[in-house]
């Protein structure tokens, strides 16, 4: 079945970069998400990336899909105190109907001064 | 911000009582969503709604029931709430099948 897999933590310094990653099995995704959580707060869409892009930047965010290896990464550069939160990827096939996307589990980013 | 607002944000009930959870959304998006996040469960699908009145379950959706009787409003309900029920509930709108889900702040609920 399908499954999105993602580390739990990563601890990084101020003004460094992070680099979350994610792997999903089904290779048929056609949308991939990376969503970002504070705390007491809902999920909120950072950026998204089509299945036919190898990389989409935004601003501090940059995403980068290898579809070969199922693998989806998220790079936020100059990484800030106020970076720290859960991120959680999401894939899903554009075939129509109800659309279930699968969610990994997070990962909780944590930026040090 | 996609305009959804859950409500009520917090409460607290005793084991066996009714409750209902209601969002409501301003976008006018044809697809909802009610997810529950645990730790160590991340999110879960409890159940959908794809138009008025079309509902499908999730993967957890014993113990729950919706209801969409208008575009805008979805509800949650648990018949007789349980305190493996307690949670912080989510719900979720989408506007087309190529388009990227958009969040509520969530209900945290707790059962006693």
């Amino acid at each position: 079945g399908e499954d999105v897999e993602q580390s739990l933590f990563l601890s990084v310094r101020e003004g460094d970069s992070s680099v979350i990653n994610c792997t999903y099995t089904d290779s048929s995704s056609t949308y991939l998400y990376w969503y970002k959580q504070e705390p007491g707060a809902g999920l909120q869409l950072l950026t998204y990336i089509f299945s036919n892009m190898d990389m989409k930047q935004d601003q501090r965010l940059t995403v980068l899909l290898n579809k070969k290896d199922k693998h989806l990464s998220l790079r936020i550069a100059d990484t800030q105190t106020g970076d720290s939160a859960i991120y959680f990827c999401a894939e899903s096939r554009g075939s129509g109907g109800s659309y279930i996307p699968t969610f990994g589990r997070g990962t909780s980013l944590i930026v040090h001064p | 911000d996609a305009g959804i607002t859950q409500s009520p944000r917090h409460k607290v009930t005793e084991t066996g009582t009714p409750v209902t959870l209601r969002c409501h959304q301003t976008e006018n998006h044809r697809y909802m969503y009610w997810y529950r996040q645990d730790p160590g469960h991340g999110l879960r699908l409890i159940h959908y709604s794809y138009g008025v009145k079309d509902t499908d379950k999730g993967e957890v959706s014993d113990g729950y029931s919706v209801s969409r009787s208008k575009t805008e409003d979805f509800l949650l309900t648990l018949e007789s709430a349980t305190s493996s029920q307690t949670s912080v509930y989510f719900c979720a709108i989408r506007e087309g099948y190529n388009q990227p889900q958009h969040f509520g702040d969530g209900t945290r609920l707790s059962i006693l």
